[in-house]
């Protein structure tokens, strides 16, 4: 089955620098990866679409200048928290789907805390 | 825009049946998904509903009624791994859209 590899899993930085999360998609290409955002008992929150070799679509009330997306390759993504803050602290998780079949594999996400 | 709506807790009994409702609203509707999260893990696929009626998989089943914007995820034999949050999602739009309601936690209760 579809596989999707997200990493790191867990990070802790320091208020103002930025981290780098990946999201590959191991044996399949993905067209289109997705990122969420899920803060403590909450659920996700779409935070931004990317489609390979295009620009991001982001969502209503994210700063596309603070969460940065790359989507070099069918088969990695890459989100960058520039300038972190302690509110950005969240679980994040990065999803990728094929044209093919639509299916909709989800990565095992990245638990961010900013101190 | 779009509104997803279900139970924010339910309980219920080791070995039993619990139906979780979801109903939505929104316009461009492909599917809808229900998927099962661990606390602290990524959501794991549960199923997929396009056309009306109930699909089957095991100990969990899915209905969906896309006339009334509602679907429901059935659990029998409840054990007590079952317990989690289950979210509902609703698939939409040209850009295979997902947007997620806000997921029922379930206890399960010995």
């Amino acid at each position: 089955g579809a596989v999707v590899s997200q990493h790191p899993s867990w990070v802790i930085c320091k208020s103002g620098t930025s981290v780098k999360i990946e999201c590959r998609s191991l044996d399949f290409q993905a067209t289109t990866m997705f990122w969420y955002r899920q803060f403590p008992k909450q659920s996700l929150m779409l935070m931004a679409t990317s489609n390979e070799g295009s620009k991001a679509t982001y969502e209503q009330g994210v700063e596309k200048d603070k969460f940065l997306i790359n989507h070099a390759s069918l088969t990695l993504s890459t989100l960058t928290v520039t300038s972190a803050h302690p509110e950005d602290s969240s679980f994040y998780i990065c999803s990728a789907s094929t044209s093919r079949n639509y299916g909709y594999t989800f990565g095992s996400g990245t638990r961010l805390t900013v101190v | 825009g779009q509104n997803i709506d279900q139970p924010t807790e339910m309980t219920a009994t080791e070995g039993a049946i619990v139906q979780i409702n979801c109903t939505y609203q929104t316009s461009g509707f492909n599917g809808l998904f229900w998927y099962q999260q661990h606390a602290g893990e990524a959501p794991t696929f549960l199923s997929y509903n396009v056309l009306d009626g109930l699909e089957e998989k095991g100990r969990f089943s899915s209905f969906l009624s896309r006339s009334k914007g509602y679907s429901y995820l059935l659990l029998k034999e409840l054990q007590m791994k079952d317990s989690a949050s289950y979210l509902c999602a609703v698939f939409s739009g040209g850009y295979q859209k997902v947007t997620f309601g806000t997921g029922t936690k379930l206890q399960v209760i010995p």
